[in-house]
């Protein structure tokens, strides 16, 4: 079974204090891995795609990256405004080709 | 672009009324999706269209849902007897094809009471 899977639920950091966010998966053939952004009230933001291993794409004070079982988003010098839902998506080979199946999201609070 | 646009922001509504939720996805977006999101079970696809075809309603809990897409500009989804276990956040995501990054609505906050 397709199953995405993200950790941490939830993590705090001071402002500055860099880190990453993980996001395992399983699936049957990788067409493709997705990061969304989602604030309170509103609808997930599309920030990257990756489609193979050892690609990485950069944004700002965001890195992600990917290897054949996960996927790393960086955060480096974050500022309270990167606070957020982070998401993490992917798009299985098999099965329905318009699925994207999503993981529960990392909460990341950032405190001044 | 004022992107995907969804209405109502916000719906409370009696068990067993019918509720009607609207998208109207970007132009020029060919596939059209369908989320809802609760905080026990995340994002889930409910069904999504390609050029206004239903592909995949494997996601539709019962057949109290129903949705429609009528052209390429409009769809709606539709929940009938609603229930309180329907109460969540509905999100309607388009893009240019499959695989591509979905753009999402701001959705809407459905409460059944």
């Amino acid at each position: 079974e397709d199953q995405v899977t993200q950790s941490p639920e939830a993590l705090r950091l001071q402002e500055g204090e860099s880190s990453s966010l993980n996001c395992s998966y399983t699936v049957s053939g990788l067409r493709g891995l997705f990061w969304y952004r989602q604030d309170p009230g509103k609808g997930p933001e599309f920030l990257f795609t990756l489609y193979s291993a050892g690609e990485e794409k950069e944004k700002e004070r965001l890195k992600a990256t990917l290897t054949k079982k996960e996927s790393f988003l960086h955060i480096t010098a974050p500022k309270p405004e990167d606070s957020a839902t982070y998401l993490c998506a992917v798009h299985p080979g098999g099965g329905s080709q318009g699925n994207l199946i999503f993981g529960k999201g990392t909460k990341l609070s950032v405190k001044p | 672009d004022a992107g995907v646009i969804q209405s109502p922001r916000h719906e409370v509504t009696e068990m067993g009324q019918e509720v009607t939720l609207r998208c109207k996805p970007i132009s020029g977006h060919n596939s059209l999706f369908w989320y809802r999101q609760t905080m026990m079970r995340g994002l889930e696809l409910l069904i999504y269209f390609n050029n206004n075809v239903p592909i995949d309603d494997s996601g539709m809990p019962e057949d109290r849902f129903s949705a429609k897409m009528p052209n390429a500009s409009f769809s709606t989804l539709k929940i009938q007897p609603s229930e309180p276990r329907d109460s969540a956040v509905y999100f309607c995501a388009s893009s240019l094809s499959t695989g591509y990054g979905y753009t999402f609505g701001s959705g809407t906050r459905l409460t059944v009471v």
